[in-house]
């Protein structure tokens, strides 16, 4: 089973630049998350998608957009990438079901981002 | 606020050489406490929820613990393939029904088994 996956694996910008990652998952989950893994900071919630057609900000939103394209998919957009915005992003996604609330996210392996 | 704490940063064991790993939690009413390792150029890979104080969780040399405060991750004997970032998160009850599965995350725990 292929999980989350994640596209690209890496990929460098100039600042200014605009971008979109990719995340899908094969699970049938609900809910999916964007999260950006920093040195020291740990993982930080960007935006999240309950389930299909709603989308919400989370702790760091500032300077991304999302979009629930359907149940598979979750983009992530960088409308002018700053060198802030350099990290490695994570797509997570989590289980339905009335139980679905204490099911674990499961994680792609990540897009890392360099922005010059 | 919600906030979670790991310890150590980092730890160097030696093959066989069992320790534990801490997670402190601080929130207003927790509905889970989840571990993950993490290696290396890959993403979190889900290792055990923890939902009440006193339940336990174990796989194979890994057994996690948890307390109204805090959790341990103990590791028995551990192995070189050990070796990676743990991380501990929690979920709280929230009062607005989309953010209940979000997750807070502590910093991780490097932890290294030299043979």
């Amino acid at each position: 089973n292929a999980g989350v996956t994640q596209t690209p694996k890496f990929q460098v910008l100039k600042t200014g630049q605009s971008m979109t990652l990719q995340c899908a998952q094969d699970m049938n989950h609900n809910s999916m998350y964007w999260y950006r893994q920093d040195p020291g900071m740990g993982l930080r919630l960007i935006y999240y998608s309950a389930s299909e057609g709603t989308t919400d900000k989370g702790e760091v939103p500032n300077g991304y957009n999302v979009s629930r394209l359907n149940k598979r998919e979750f983009s992530l957009r960088l409308e002018s990438a700053a060198p802030s915005q350099t990290s490695v992003y994570f797509c997570a996604s989590k289980g339905s079901g009335f139980f679905s609330s204490n099911q674990p996210q499961h994680f792609g392996d990540g897009t890392r981002l360099s922005i010059l | 606020e919600d906030q979670v704490t790991q310890s150590p940063e980092a730890l160097r064991l030696q093959e066989g050489e069992s320790s534990s790993l801490n997670c402190s939690y601080t929130v207003s009413g927790l509905r889970g406490l989840f571990w993950y390792r993490q290696d290396p150029g890959k993403g979190p890979e889900f290792l055990f929820t923890l939902y009440s104080a006193g339940e336990e969780k174990e796989k194979e040399r890994l057994k996690a613990t948890l307390t109204k405060k805090e959790s341990f991750l103990h590791i028995t004997a551990p192995k070189p393939e050990d070796s990676a970032t743990y991380l501990c998160a929690v979920q709280a009850v929230a009062n607005y029904g989309g953010s209940q599965g979000n997750l807070i995350f502590g910093k991780g725990t490097k932890l290294s088994v030299k043979p």
